[in-house]
């Protein structure tokens, strides 16, 4: 059975700083998912991640992608107030339902 | 591009009444996901359909949850009689195809059963 695991749970960070949320997953699996989720608002898709290696960024967020180490991890750079939200990693295989983390809520403080 | 649309947005029920969420996937998305998300957790997915068709309902509480997509496009997800641990949040989300992974979702039901 594939669970997904995310870490922290919560993160409550500065403006300005830096920092990185990981998400592991337990067995093989072809593509990785990164949502933002506001509160009270549906979930928004962030990166699709599908190869060893894979990066991609998008303004202050940056996600990468090791499947040998089952890991992604999400970095943010600088972060802004506008960042506040919770962020879910997904995972699965060919046409597999996604198996989502319990998600990350990160809230940014000045 | 319109997004997914669902209604209503908001449902209050009282336990053993029944309730009914409706779902329109984005044009020309043959692919049709319920899923389930508790406050505090990740969604989970109850049923996926492909067409008309029921692709994974391994998920689904079939003794009190059934949906249907009669002709492939609108979808219906029904519970009967609600429990107060189906307070949630309902999302619909639809993709492309089954080999177009990306999924778009739609804003969402809050259910809250008393």
């Amino acid at each position: 059975e594939l669970k997904v695991e995310q870490n922290p749970l919560f993160l409550s960070m500065q403006e300005g700083k830096n920092y990185t949320i990981y998400c592991n997953y337990s067995t093989t699996s072809d593509r990785l998912y990164w949502y933002r989720q506001d509160p009270g608002k549906s979930l928004e898709s962030l990166f699709v991640l599908l190869s060893n290696g894979a990066v991609k960024q998008e303004g202050r967020l940056m996600a990468s992608l090791d499947t040998k180490a089952r890991l992604s991890t999400l970095h943010i750079t600088a972060a802004v107030h506008d960042l506040s939200a919770t962020y879910f990693c997904a995972v699965n295989s060919g046409n597999t339902p996604l198996v989502f983390g319990k998600g990350t809520r990160l809230s940014v403080i000045a | 591009e319109a997004g997914v649309a669902q209604s209503p947005r908001y449902k209050i029920i009282e336990k053993r009444q029944s309730v009914a969420f409706w779902c329109n996937p984005i044009s020309g998305h043959a692919t049709l996901y319920w899923y389930q998300q508790i406050l505090g957790q990740g969604p989970k997915l109850l049923i996926q359909f492909q067409n008309n068709g029921v692709v994974d309902d391994s998920q689904l509480p079939k003794d009190r949850f059934s949906a249907e997509r009669l002709k492939g496009v609108d979808s219906t997800l029904k519970i009967q009689p609600a429990k107060l641990e189906d307070s949630a949040v309902y999302l619909c989300a639809s993709s492309l195809d089954l080999g177009r992974p990306a999924q778009y979702f739609g804003p969402g039901t809050r259910l809250l059963v008393l």
